[in-house]
């Protein structure tokens, strides 16, 4: 299996911008989450899916934010308009029936640089 | 509500010595503990996990972590640091109380000296 694949895995863009970063889970996962880290902040829970459903957003820093998931193979994270203070590290992991027993299987995230 | 704490931010040991990276967590019922590593620019990969059993469990790259109830602890161990251990490691609980959620510590980042 060739993991939780994220692009893309740096993206420069500049203020103001829409800005969509991708994420393929593991095939036969049910769960989804999306993660962003910061220095600051750490790693912060943004939303997750079960069975394509969105479970819990509270997380979602603003209206700014939003996230999809299409099908069981693809989810996206959109952030318009983009903002500097969006710059961090955004991950997406996967797990089947709740991370509670198995834990997450973490992609290599993308690296978000707002300009 | 369920919360992790890594009390050291920060930690230095020499090649060789012996690594103990603490995680005291917050759970009313029994938690299910993991361990993740985090190399620089890569995504966390998990170490190990406890959910029931043996309250000492071993993991991948010779880490073992155990499981106390009365410190509500879950301290990570290596007996003997290599270089390539130097990474930020994460402590997460997670329990049957909620769907499919880890609550993540802040982090502890590792460095060896040669």
């Amino acid at each position: 299996d060739a993991g939780v694949i994220q692009s893309p895995r740096h993206e420069v863009t500049e203020m103001g911008q829409e800005v969509t970063l991708r994420c393929k889970p593991i095939s036969g996962h049910d769960y989804l989450f999306w993660y962003r880290q910061t220095m600051m902040r750490g790693l912060e829970l943004l939303i997750y899916f079960n069975n394509n459903v969105p479970i819990d957003d509270s997380g979602m820093p603003e209206d700014r934010f939003s996230a999809k998931m299409p099908n069981a193979s693809f989810s996206t994270l959109k952030i318009q308009p983009s903002e500097p203070r969006d710059s961090a590290v955004y991950f997406c992991a996967s797990t089947i029936g709740g991370g509670q027993r198995s834990g997450y299987t973490f992609g290599s995230g993308t690296r978000l640089t707002v300009v | 509500a369920q919360s992790v704490t890594q009390p050291d931010i920060h930690i230095t040991v020499s090649e060789g010595a012996s690594l103990e990276l603490r995680c005291n967590y917050s759970y009313g019922a029994t938690p299910y503990l993991f361990w993740y590593v985090q190399s620089p620019g890569q995504g966390l990969q998990l170490l190990l996990k406890y959910f029931s059993g043996d309250t000492l469990v071993q993991g991948i790259k010779g880490f073992e972590a155990e499981f106390k109830r009365s410190q509500s602890s879950f301290n990570l161990r290596k007996p003997s640091v290599h270089w390539s251990d130097a990474a930020e490691y994460f402590c997460a609980v997670g329990g049957s109380g909620n769907t499919g959620k880890l609550i993540f510590g802040q982090g502890t980042t590792l460095q060896v000296k040669p």
